[in-house]
């Protein structure tokens, strides 16, 4: 079982949908972090967080450490938010807390 | 520069042959990354350099794998007598510091070995 879960793999939306996108794990962890990957793009950061919720435009991400969960939101999507959405933690433990686990990301298309 | 540049974009070559790919990060970043993306899959870490510490090579799928970072700034990882298997996507990223820091990722070098 991977250390880190994401639902859905895969998510089709129309636009303006409000879209959530659900990361849970099981370790114990110092930051989770969502990121952005664009078709055949680079990775870009979107948060990290460690404790409650953090807001940027229309994406909002909120984490519960006692559940070991963590969801993503997007509000008003657009097709350009279009992209494959990975979800990683960092670990608590002191040697190695530099290393992130990812999830398997969630593809997510937003039609016009 | 402003961001992670990692160079070749793209890469083709022949099994057995050897191949650089090489990452230069974010101007006073001390700690870089190298994953792996292969297709359908997750990042799999390969190596984390941390300024002057000895790198952690816990992730290098074979002794084929090698990486160095010269002078605590550009980086380059060396895959020797290149399999299939090696084919993927390279990624790189820089942090301002390793533990705590938000992660810079380069657009990646993609390998396909033939």
């Amino acid at each position: 079982k991977n250390e880190v879960e994401q639902s859905p793999q895969n998510l089709t939306a129309q636009e303006g949908e409000f879209i959530t996108i659900n990361c849970s794990y099981s370790v114990g962890i110092s930051a989770l972090h969502w990121l952005q990957q664009h078709p055949g793009g680079g990775i870009v950061s979107l948060f990290m967080l460690s404790s409650g919720k953090k807001k940027h435009g229309r994406l909002i991400a909120t984490i519960n450490i006692q559940e070991k969960h963590s969801s993503l939101h997007i509000t008003a999507s657009h097709p350009r938010d279009s992209a494959v959405y990975i979800c990683a933690v960092r670990s608590k433990s002191g040697g190695s807390n530099y290393k992130l686990t990812f999830g398997k990301g969630t593809l997510l298309t937003v039609n016009p | 520069g402003a961001g992670v540049s990692q160079s070749p974009s793209n890469k083709v070559t022949e099994k057995g042959k050897d191949v650089e790919l090489r990452c230069d990060p974010i101007s006073g970043h001390t700690a870089l990354y190298w994953y792996r993306q292969s297709l359908g899959q997750g990042l799999e870490f390969l190596i984390y350099f941390q300024g002057n510490s000895a790198p952690d090579k816990s992730g290098l799928p074979s002794d084929r794998f090698s990486a160095e970072r010269t002078g605590g700034s550009v980086s380059t990882l060396t895959i020797q007598r290149t399999q299939q298997e090696d084919s993927a996507v390279y990624l790189c990223a820089s942090s301002l510091q390793g533990t705590t820091g938000e992660l810079f990722f380069g657009e990646g070098s993609r390998l396909t070995v033939l």
